[in-house]
């Protein structure tokens, strides 16, 4: 079945530095793939969404490419704040509709 | 403002009791969803509803109930069945059932079993 995996955390930065966050999925078609976000206490946000291979999703510095020959939907942003602190998750959805989601990965900015 | 309500936002529940959790659309969507979150997870699908009268065992279904009477609300009840029920639940919506679209989600119950 679909499933994702992303990279493990806790990732601690400092502000201004770069960040990179892996995810992988496995599909048997064509997936979506999204990240979404989580701040403390809060339900999730969309962040960025990618819907066919080779499609980049940008939103708030945050930018993924769809990488249909390496299964991937990495996600970076060039230039992290303390207000970019929460928790990321990598997810997909396919023919049924359902997101399969990532684990997520915590993300701690320090000043 | 359009969005997803949930309520309560804390809620606390004696073994052995069932519990409904609240779920309130106004964004005029098709699709509604609830899944379940646990520390350190991703979140695990419930159920999910693709219209009115309808409604479509996730992936951790057992020992919970829905119903979709009306197009607006989705609410599940944590049965005692449930063996684990401590989580934090998160219900979702999307205009229609279809892969590309995005799923929007409501600010979440902690549920806490005592």
């Amino acid at each position: 079945g679909d499933s994702v995996t992303q990279m493990e955390g806790p990732v601690t930065l400092s502000e201004e530095a770069f960040l990179t966050i892996n995810c992988t999925y496995t599909a048997t078609g064509y997936p979506s793939l999204f990240w979404y976000v989580q701040y403390p206490g809060e339900g999730l946000q969309l962040l960025l969404k990618a819907t066919k291979a080779d499609d980049k999703g940008s939103n708030k510095g945050f930018e993924a490419t769809y990488r249909k020959e390496t299964t991937s939907f990495h996600l970076e942003k060039g230039s992290v704040q303390v207000s970019d602190s929460a928790v990321y998750f990598c997810a997909l959805s396919e023919g049924d509709y359902k997101l399969s989601f990532g684990a997520g990965t915590t993300v701690t900015v320090r000043a | 403002d359009g969005g997803i309500t949930q309520s309560p936002k804390y809620l606390f529940r004696k073994e052995g009791q069932n519990v409904t959790l609240s779920c309130e659309q106004n964004l005029n969507h098709d699709a509604m969803y609830w899944y379940r979150q646990d520390p350190g997870q991703g979140l695990r699908l419930i159920y999910y509803s693709q219209i009115v009268n309808d409604f479509q065992k996730g992936d951790i279904a057992e020992g919970y109930s829905v119903s979709r009477e009306k197009k607006e609300s989705f609410p599940l009840t944590v049965t005692s069945a449930q063996k684990n029920p401590t989580a934090f639940y998160l219900c979702a919506s999307s205009p229609r059932a279809f892969r590309g679209n995005e799923q929007f989600f409501g600010p979440g119950t902690r549920l806490t079993v005592l």
